[in-house]
């Protein structure tokens, strides 16, 4: 079965703090490829990144990081020294190499305060 | 316009009722993706259209649900009897690469409610 649990329904941080968001997935695919979107309260999805399953190097970007362990099923992302803007909903996603179906964790509402 | 666009941005119709909700890709990308997103749910696939294949129908959820590509660019969503639990905003997406789950944009989506 395909499925993504963000478990972190929504998170507040204080301006400059640290915080990591929670992406677990399932499959039986060996290849596969892992999302991240961020959906601000303007509505439009905007994509962050993706990464296939056989690429488990970390990345960062800017003050974005992201944590891939397949050993864990997991696909962490680190949003370093939170600013206001960084509000919103994120939403981990899997999508299967044989198919176009995408699988999308429930989200992940951030909010950081001034 | 840059971006993918939706229209319209809003709907409420009666219970029964068909709609219609359309969505303008980018210039130039093949692939085009229907989703559904519940109030405080994630996203969930519903049709994907690449080129002239034949259409990935495998998400939508009844055969109430239809959406057609016309000349490989703009896409039509077709919800017929449309009942309330069909309340959700529905987004579109396109997509340049014609290799599977390429980066895709967004757009604004259509929030659909059924009285």
């Amino acid at each position: 079965a395909q499925k993504v649990t963000q478990a972190q329904t929504e998170i507040s941080v204080v301006e400059k703090e640290d915080v990591t968001l929670d992406c677990v997935y399932e499959t039986r695919d060996t290849t596969y490829y892992l999302f991240w979107y961020k959906q601000p309260p303007s509505g439009e999805l905007v994509f962050l990144i993706r990464r296939n399953s056989f690429d488990e190097q970390n990345e960062i970007s800017g003050r974005y990081s992201w944590n891939f362990q397949k050993s864990t099923s997991s696909f962490n992302f680190t949003i370093t020294a939170s600013q206001v803007v960084d509000s919103a909903v994120y939403f981990c996603a899997l999508g299967r190499n044989n198919n176009n179906d995408m699988r999308f964790g429930a989200g992940t509402r951030l909010t950081v305060k001034p | 316009g840059a971006g993918v666009s939706q229209s319209p941005s809003n709907k409420v119709t009666e219970k029964g009722k068909d709609v219609e909700l359309r969505c303008d890709p980018i210039s130039g990308h093949t692939a085009l993706y229907w989703y559904r997103q519940s109030l405080g749910q994630g996203l969930e696939f519903l049709i994907y259209f690449q080129g002239n294949s034949a259409p990935d129908k495998s998400g939508l959820p009844s055969d109430r649900f239809s959406a057609e590509r016309t000349g490989g660019s703009v896409s039509t969503l077709t919800i017929q009897r449309t009942q309330q639990e069909d309340s959700a905003v529905y987004l579109c997406a396109s997509s340049f690469s014609s290799s599977r789950h390429h980066e895709q944009f967004f757009g604004p989506g259509t929030r659909l409610t059924v009285l």
